[in-house]
C-alpha cells in the first residue's frame, strides 16, 4: 500500500521568510514516482515537479527548491523569499508508475502575508 | 490549447436532485479519473476510466456514476444517493494508464464546486 503523510496542515508566514513544506511517503516499490502539485484560489491544480526513486538529485527552479531522501522516505519543497503570490495549497503525491494511480497527502495550506 | 475543461464551474442542487458534471479533454489522453475534495481531507479517488467504454471504482463511489463514451468526455453524475455531495470536484486526465513511459501525472482540470442547498 501506498501512503503519503503531510503533517503540517497550514503555515502562515510573512513575504520573503523561507518556508519548507514536509513531505513523507511510504511504498514497498524500489521504483516510484514523487510530485509537488500547487493549487491556487482558482481551484486547478498546478504541476510542480516530479522526481523518480532513482534520481536523488535535489532540484532548484527559482526560488523552489525540492529536497529527496530515501534513507527518510521524505521530499520535501523549500520556498526561498516567498511571495503573496506563493499563497495556495500545498499537494504532495506518490505514483509506483504504470498501473498505478496517484495517491495525495491531504495538502498544506500556505498563507504568505505582505 | 490543450487542457481539460469542467463545467460549470459553480453548480446548486436541491435535495434529492441528481446532477451531473462535465469533463472534456482535449489532450489525447487515454486515462480520466475524477476526485473529489473536502477541506482538510486531500484528494480522494472516485472514478477513473483507462479506455472508453470501461471505468473502475476509486475509494468513494457510492452515489456517484460515470459513463465514458468517448475518449475526450468523461461526465460524473452525483445521485440522490450521495450523502452529502457539497464539495469540490476535479477531473483529470493522464497517458495510457499501463503504458511503460506512464509515471503517473496527472493533468487537471479547474474543477467544479457543488453546493446542496
Amino acid at each position: 500500500a501506498q501512503k503519503v503523510t503531510q503533517a503540517q496542515t497550514e503555515i502562515s508566514v510573512v513575504e520573503k521568510e523561507d518556508v519548507t513544506l514536509d513531505c513523507v511517503y511510504e511504498t514497498r516499490d524500489t521504483t516510484y514516482y514523487l510530485f509537488w502539485y500547487k493549487q491556487p484560489p482558482s481551484g486547478e491544480l498546478v504541476f510542480l515537479i516530479r522526481r523518480n526513486s532513482f534520481d536523488e538529485q535535489n532540484e532548484i527552479s527559482g526560488r523552489y527548491s525540492w529536497n529527496f531522501q530515501k534513507s527518510t522516505s521524505s521530499f520535501n519543497f523549500t520556498i526561498t523569499a516567498s511571495q503573496v503570490v506563493d499563497s495556495a495549497v500545498y499537494f504532495c503525491a506518490l505514483s509506483t508508475g504504470a498501473n498505478s494511480k496517484l495517491t495525495f497527502g491531504k495538502g498544506i495550506t500556505l498563507s504568505v502575508r505582505p | 490549447d490543450g487542457g481539460i475543461t469542467q463545467s460549470p464551474k459553480y453548480l446548486f442542487r436541491k435535495e434529492g436532485q441528481n446532477v451531473t458534471l462535465s469533463c472534456e479533454q482535449n489532450l489525447n489522453h487515454d486515462a480520466m479519473y475524477w476526485y473529489r475534495q473536502d477541506p482538510g481531507q486531500g484528494l480522494r479517488l472516485i472514478y477513473y476510466s483507462q479506455i472508453v467504454n470501461d471505468f473502475q471504482k476509486g475509494d468513494i463511489a457510492e452515489g456517484y456514476s460515470v459513463s465514458r463514451e468517448k475518449k475526450e468526455s468523461f461526465p460524473l453524475t452525483v445521485t440522490s444517493a450521495q450523502k452529502n455531495p457539497t464539495a469540490f470536484y476535479l477531473c483529470a486526465s493522464s497517458i495510457l494508464f499501463y503504458a511503460a513511459e506512464n509515471t503517473g501525472e496527472l493533468f487537471f482540470g479547474e474543477g467544479s464546486r457543488l453546493t446542496v442547498l
